[in-house]
């Protein structure tokens, strides 16, 4: 059974019309994780939460914000798109130290 | 804050032929240390791990990694490979609840 379940797998969206992605964990896991990964690149770190802390990283653009409304549930958020944001876009979930990582299938975001 | 570098970028083998994938990290506490694979249109899957212990670890489809301290290397071997192990190789390091980071990745192409 899938323990992190991103939605919807597959998201078009216009050119600066806001989206947002859905990542659920049945795990109950405090640390939940957001990336962007392009096309033959790494997975980036976007945000990290653990519990309710917020930690955006340095380089995340202010067009992608998030939200963590319960332990369960994490939210990613783009304001206004734009053809650089095309990317899969994978959530993970931990319990904290010395475990490992799930990772959700990922949303694959295209902005026509 | 903790940071990785995965030195081959691609590597091409011909079947049978012996792996060594490098991973270099710099963080100076305790870390937690993966290696995920990404076949071609696929999600990422967790091939090993490290917490702790015997610093030669053993995971799925015959991989194996050695955490030495000294060095800080975490260092991907497979004695075999095959065809089916073309994908794309992702070293990661975490520290206790931080954030986890992924190295650039090593595009692995296995020739029949």
């Amino acid at each position: 059974d899938a323990m992190v379940i991103q939605n919807p797998r597959y998201q078009v969206t216009q050119f600066g019309k806001p989206v947002t992605l859905s990542c659920s964990q049945t795990l109950n896991h405090n640390v939940m994780y957001w990336y962007q990964q392009k096309s033959s690149q790494a997975p980036k770190l976007l945000f990290h939460y653990y519990d309710k802390d917020f930690n955006n990283e340095a380089d995340t653009p202010d067009n992608f914000q998030s939200r963590r409304p319960n332990t369960s549930f994490c939210f990613l958020d783009i304001r206004s798109p734009g053809l650089g944001d095309a990317a899969m876009y994978l959530c993970a979930s931990r319990t904290g130290a010395n475990t490992e990582a799930f990772f959700g299938q990922g949303t694959r975001l295209t902005v026509v | 804050a903790q940071s990785v570098s995965q030195h081959n970028h691609h590597v091409i083998l011909s079947e049978a032929a012996s792996l060594e994938l490098g991973c270099n990290y710099s963080y100076g506490g305790t870390v937690n240390l993966f290696w995920y694979v990404q076949y071609p249109g696929q999600h990422l899957q967790l091939l090993l791990k490290y917490f702790s212990g015997d610093p030669l670890v053993k995971g799925i489809k015959g991989f194996e990694a050695e955490f030495i301290k000294s060095k800080f290397s975490f260092n991907l071997r497979k004695p075999s490979v095959q065809w089916s192990d073309t994908a794309e190789y992702f070293c990661a390091v975490t520290a206790g609840f931080q954030k986890l980071v992924f190295g650039t990745g090593t595009r692995l192409l296995v020739s029949p």
